[in-house]
């Protein structure tokens, strides 16, 4: 069975440091995963997602992953944060039927 | 294109009514799904379905009942709603095929009272 696992439901970062969000997770196949983004009373929008191509993603805002099987992690980064990185963060692992498995999420606080 | 739709946005509910959640999308993509959104919890799916005619349950389908008669439509019902069902509850599309990327609507907000 698949799960995720996201390491703190809060981080805070100053704007220009880097951020760091962490997921791991767990599949009994080699898995799909993403990161979403869900800004203020909005829905999710997709980041990036790792489908067993090339194991650095890039996405969108500067976002970018690295999937590391040894380590079944898949962290997000950004060099610099910026004000308008704070929302919510949620890791997901694939499942059969096209069905997406969900970290608990991490909310992103940017401080001036 | 209006991707996925939903409706109502806010609703509230009283101990024993029912309603519909209404979910479209206009994508033509075959899998759609239910997710719960609950505080500190994530996502957790309620029901999904693959095609026109076929449905499923996910993890917390207890409460609910979908069907899914079109490819653009998949309403969600609530009977005797409970104040354990108060979330805010997202429809999603997948294409299908090599995409993997699901399309979220906007959420509806329910309370239960």
């Amino acid at each position: 069975a698949q799960s995720v696992t996201q390491l703190g439901s809060h981080v805070s970062v100053s704007e220009g440091a880097l951020v760091l969000l962490r997921c791991n997770y767990s599949s009994s196949v080699p898995p799909y995963l993403f990161w979403y983004v869900q800004y203020p009373n909005q829905g999710l929008q997709l980041l990036l997602k790792y489908t067993s191509a090339a194991t650095l993603v890039k996405g969108i805002n500067g976002f970018e992953a690295e999937f590391k099987k040894s380590e079944t992690s898949f962290h997000l980064t950004k060099p610099s944060a910026h004000m308008s990185d704070a929302a919510e963060y949620f890791c997901a692992v694939s499942a059969p039927g096209g069905k997406l498995i969900f970290g608990q999420g991490t909310e992103l606080s940017v401080k001036p | 294109n209006a991707g996925v739709t939903q409706t109502p946005k806010f609703r509230i509910l009283k101990i024993g009514q029912s309603m519909t959640l209404q979910c479209a999308q206009d994508m033509n993509h075959n899998y759609m799904y239910w997710y719960r959104q609950d505080p500190g919890m994530g996502l957790k799916l309620i029901y999904y379905s693959v095609g026109a005619g076929i449905t499923d349950k996910g993890e917390v389908p207890n409460g609910y009942n979908v069907s899914r008669s079109t490819t653009e439509d998949f309403p969600l019902r609530l009977e005797l709603a409970a104040p354990s069902q108060t979330s805010v509850y997202f429809c999603a599309t997948l294409a299908g095929g090599s995409s993997y990327e699901q399309y979220f609507g906007p959420g509806t907000r329910l309370t239960v009272t």
